[in-house]
């Protein structure tokens, strides 16, 4: 039983450039969430779906897109990398009702040059 | 909007001693608490949680309280280890929805 799945686990992009990051879950839970992890900041949202078919802005969400492509997957997407968006990206995923914990991923880490 | 407040770390113990870590947090409805950790190189994971005013959550001989008069839900272990060496966050999740509001992290060294 995988969890969750985050690919590619390493990146380094060169300003300017595009890039997807993937996140798959197999547990068969309704919300999905992208946050990035910079040092002596915790982790903020930059977007979350709540459900298939919906997703929504978080705290830090310029300079990205999502895509819920079904309810097992969410992607990330930067359409024109920025060296501000060096960080370590973790996707979590939750069953969505009640108080219930978010799973995560091990995190890609990300570098812009 | 709602917050939470963890103490700087790093926090240096030798191994066997008693650990604190405090958190305290800000929220306008009733959240549920939570504490994560996370090891080098690893995403977070649930460490412990508590849903409601005096729970106790407690996992791995840690334990945390959740005081809704002091706001606060400190993580507690009473003899730490090596093992043990890793960033703790502390988080709140809302009534409506589990949008996850985290601290900073406290990260733990652990010394034999």
């Amino acid at each position: 039983n995988a969890g969750v799945t985050q690919t590619p686990k390493f990146q380094v992009l060169k300003t300017g450039q595009s890039m997807t990051l993937q996140c798959a879950q197999d547990m068969n839970h309704n919300s999905m969430y992208w946050y990035r992890q910079d040092p002596g900041m915790g982790l903020r949202l930059i977007y979350y779906s709540a459900s298939e078919g919906t997703t929504d802005k978080g705290e830090v969400p310029n300079g990205y897109n999502v895509s819920r492509l079904n309810k097992r997957e969410f992607s990330l997407r930067l359409e024109s990398a920025a060296p501000s968006q060096t960080s370590v990206y973790f996707c979590a995923s939750t069953v969505g009702e009640g108080h219930q914990p978010q799973h995560f991923g091990d995190g890609t880490r990300l570098s812009i040059l | 909007g709602d917050s939470v407040t963890q103490m700087e770390g790093p926090v240096t113990l030798s191994e066997e001693a008693f650990l604190t870590i405090n958190c305290t947090y800000t929220a306008t409805g009733y959240p549920s608490l939570f504490w994560y950790v996370q090891y080098p190189g690893e995403g977070l994971q649930l460490l412990l949680k508590a849903t409601k005013a005096d729970d106790k959550g407690s996992n791995k001989g840690f334990e945390a309280t959740y005081r809704k008069e002091t706001t606060s839900f400190h993580l507690e272990k009473g003899s730490v280890q090596v093992s043990d060496s890793a960033v703790y966050f502390c988080a709140l999740s809302d009534q409506g929805f589990q949008k996850l509001v985290f601290g900073t992290g406290t990260r733990l060294l652990v010394s034999p």
